[in-house]
């Protein structure tokens, strides 16, 4: 039961690169969180995505571009990254309704932008 | 807006009691939760309060009053594996869709357990 999966776990980049950060769940959760964490800031809400081809933004979602083609993938895009985009970040997931309905996340990509 | 108060730190001693205060402000609220987090790991679910009350859970109890915006996650016995953050998070649940299963968390708790 692989669960919920992020790749790579680690990375470093350059200002200016794209970057695509990964994230796989084999529950079949309807719905996909993006956060990122940061010292002070605690967890911040990226994007969020109810089905395949149905996404939102978040708190913080400028400079990042998502999709979701199949409920299993929410691939997250830096489209161009910058300093301040360095962070640790987590995928989650949630069912679609019954029970508490928590969110179970990722093992997190820490990204850093020299 | 969303506002969720935690304090920054915390140290108890193994054997002890602690308990760890959440105060929020929400636009809605459909409940509140408290991860655990060790340091480089990612955040697991500790519990889940909708209701009024106490909500018990082996060593860890979590209480709500939705009047007075106010959470707590009590931890007895303490064990030296407890030092980590604890993240206070409201579902507002006012939006519609996946929107109505956002989180916004507080800025997390760091407890170390000391001996």
């Amino acid at each position: 039961d692989a669960g919920i999966t992020q790749s790579p776990r680690y990375k470093i980049t350059e200002t200016g690169r794209q970057v695509t950060l990964m994230c796989h769940q084999t529950w079949s959760h309807s719905y996909m969180f993006w956060y990122r964490q940061d010292l002070g800031h605690g967890l911040r809400l990226i994007y969020y995505s109810a089905a395949a081809d149905i996404t939102d933004k978040g708190e913080v979602p400028d400079g990042y571009v998502v999709s979701r083609s199949k409920t299993e993938n929410f691939p997250l895009t830096l489209e161009s990254a910058t300093r301040s985009q360095t962070s640790v970040y987590f995928c989650a997931s949630t069912k679609r309704a019954g029970g508490t309905n928590e969110q179970f996340f990722g093992p997190g990509t820490r990204l850093t932008v020299l | 807006g969303q506002n969720i108060d935690q304090p920054t730190e915390m140290t108890a001693t193994e054997g002890a009691i602690v308990q760890i205060n959440c105060t929020y402000q929400t636009s809605g609220f459909n409940g509140l939760f408290w991860y655990q987090q060790h340091a480089g790991e990612a955040p697991t679910f500790l519990s889940y309060n909708v209701l009024d009350g106490l909500e018990e859970k082996g060593r860890f109890s979590s209480f709500l009053s939705r009047s007075k915006g106010y959470s707590y996650l009590l931890l007895k016995e303490l064990q030296m594996k407890d030092s980590a953050s604890y993240l206070c998070a409201v579902r507002d649940g006012e939006n519609s869709g996946a929107g109505s299963y956002q989180l916004t968390f507080g800025k997390g708790t760091k407890l170390s357990v000391i001996p």
